[in-house]
C-alpha cells in the first residue's frame, strides 16, 4: 500500500541556518504531495502542497519540489526562524483506492536564537 | 472565521468509562475525518465520513463509533472496548473527498486512567 518515510528528528538548528527535512513516498499511480506544521498544543495546518510532478510548492520561505524520479518531495527554507519551532509531517493523498491521506511520523525541528 | 471547534480541549475519564469527543465545522466542507495521534508517531485514520448519513471505517476503527446526522457535526465515541484509548484525537474536514487537503481542528487530548 501507500507509504510515507520521512527523516526522524529531533532536527535541532540555530537562527538563519538551511532547513532540510527528508520526504520519500511510496505510492501506485500519481499521488498529490503535502507538507502539514503542527505548533504545539494544535492541531495540524497545510504548509504547501503539489500535484504532479516536478511541480514546487512554497508557503513562508518554505519550498518543495516532486520529483517522481526519486520518489521524493523534500521540504527546504533558506533561514530558519525561532517560531518555525515545531512538527512537520509529510503526507501524500493517492488517487488510486482509497483516496485517503497518508502520513509520515513526523519531524520534530527545534531552532535556537 | 470558518473552521474546525473540537471540544473539550482536555478530556480526563475512567477506564471503562464511553466518552463523546465533539467536531463542528462550519466550512461546508462534505467530508470529515477522526485521526489519533500518538507520540512519534504519524496520524492514523479511524473513521472518516463523505457525507451525511454515510461514514467507513479507518485503519484503526476498533473501539470506537461515530455518526454523521449533519453536515457540521462528526462527535466520535470512545469506547470501553479501546484497548489503549489515551492519544490526541484530531479531527479534520475537506471540501470534498479523496480530492483536497485537510483542514484541522486542534485537537482533544484524551487521557484515561
Amino acid at each position: 500500500g501507500d507509504s510515507v518515510t520521512q527523516m526522524e528528528g529531533p532536527v535541532t538548528l540555530s537562527e538563519e541556518a538551511f532547513l532540510t527535512i527528508n520526504c520519500t513516498y511510496t505510492a501506485t499511480g500519481y499521488p498529490s504531495l503535502f507538507w502539514y506544521v503542527q505548533y504545539p498544543g494544535e492541531g495540524l495546518q497545510l504548509l504547501l502542497k503539489a500535484t504532479k510532478a516536478d511541480d514546487k510548492g512554497s508557503n513562508k520561505g518554505f519550498e518543495a519540489t516532486y520529483r517522481k524520479e526519486t520518489t521524493s518531495f523534500h521540504l527546504e527554507k533558506g533561514s530558519v526562524q525561532v517560531s518555525d519551532s515545531a512538527v512537520y509531517f509529510c503526507a501524500l493523498l493517492g488517487n488510486t483506492g482509497g483516496f485517503k491521506t497518508i502520513f509520515g511520523a513526523g519531524t520534530r525541528l527545534f531552532v535556537k536564537a | 472565521d470558518g473552521g474546525i471547534t473540537q471540544s473539550p480541549k482536555y478530556l480526563f475519564r475512567k477506564e471503562g468509562q464511553n466518552v463523546t469527543l465533539s467536531c463542528e465545522q462550519n466550512l461546508n466542507h462534505d467530508a470529515m475525518y477522526w485521526y489519533r495521534q500518538d507520540p512519534g508517531q504519524g496520524l492514523r485514520l479511524i473513521y472518516y465520513s463523505q457525507i451525511v448519513n454515510d461514514f467507513q471505517k479507518g485503519d484503526i476503527a476498533e473501539g470506537y463509533s461515530v455518526s454523521r446526522e449533519k453536515k457540521e457535526s462528526f462527535p466520535l465515541t470512545v469506547t470501553s472496548a479501546q484497548k489503549n484509548p489515551t492519544a490526541f484525537y484530531l479531527c479534520a474536514s475537506s471540501p470534498d473527498f479523496g480530492n483536497s487537503p485537510l483542514h484541522f481542528g486542534n485537537g482533544t487530548r484524551l487521557t484515561v486512567t
